[in-house]
């Protein structure tokens, strides 16, 4: 099992410019969450998927972010246009019967 | 309103001694509740949980958790650390799909 798979582990992007961060949940696992750790916040639920379904969007911090999630195995959170606040690690989690399993993170500088 | 806290921001031990870190939680009802450990540039990894039953969980690389009702804490253990158990470490607590993560407390080992 390869775990939970993001991509790409950095990016750095100008302020402004659109960002997407990928993320492959583990096979099996019917809920996907999109996470965002910054030193001064913690970690920030941004958005919970199940079954492919956007449940809960509340943390989106604001309409420049969106997600989607067009199918069991792909999921994208989007950025546009991007804003040197938003830099942070970004992870992606999934879960099955409540244990949840993190990725490696995208580290996103905005500059 | 539900909510994690972890007291302790930075713990500092020598290898071989035992290690207390605490967690505690404020839920209406018996939360789900999980401890993370987190290594510099990498996900948060399941070091154990507990839902129910015997209220002393074991976990990975070592470490057990005890759930105290009476105290709303849900505190993490080892007998003998050792210089690779120095990272990061997350309490979490959920009572649905959404789960609350503490702050962290970061340990440091020395030799």
């Amino acid at each position: 099992d390869a775990g939970v798979i993001q991509s790409p582990r950095h990016e750095v992007t100008e302020m402004g410019q659109e960002v997407t961060l990928r993320c492959k949940p583990i096979s099996g696992h019917n809920s996907l969450f999109w996470y965002r750790q910054t030193m001064m916040r913690g970690l920030e639920l941004l958005i919970y998927f199940n079954n492919n379904v956007p449940i809960d969007d509340s943390g989106m911090p604001e309409d420049r972010f969106s997600a989607k999630m067009p199918n069991a195995s792909f999921s994208t959170l989007k950025i546009q246009p991007s804003e040197p606040r938003d830099s942070a690690v970004y992870f992606c989690a999934s879960s099955y019967n409540y244990v949840y399993t993190f990725g490696s993170g995208t580290r996103l500088t905005v500059v | 309103a539900q909510s994690v806290t972890q007291p302790d921001i930075h713990i500092t031990v020598s290898e071989g001694a035992s290690l207390e870190l605490r967690c505690n939680y404020s839920y209406g009802a018996t939360p789900y509740l999980f401890w993370y450990v987190q290594s510099p540039g990498q996900g948060l990894q399941l070091l154990l949980k507990y839902f129910s039953g015997d209220t002393l969980v074991q976990g990975i690389k070592g470490f057990e958790a005890e759930f105290k009702r009476s105290q709303s804490s849900f505190n993490l253990r080892k007998p003998s650390v050792h210089w690779s158990d120095a990272a990061e470490y997350f309490c979490s607590g959920g009572s649905n799909y959404k789960l609350t993560f503490g702050k962290g407390t970061l340990l440091t080992v020395n030799p």
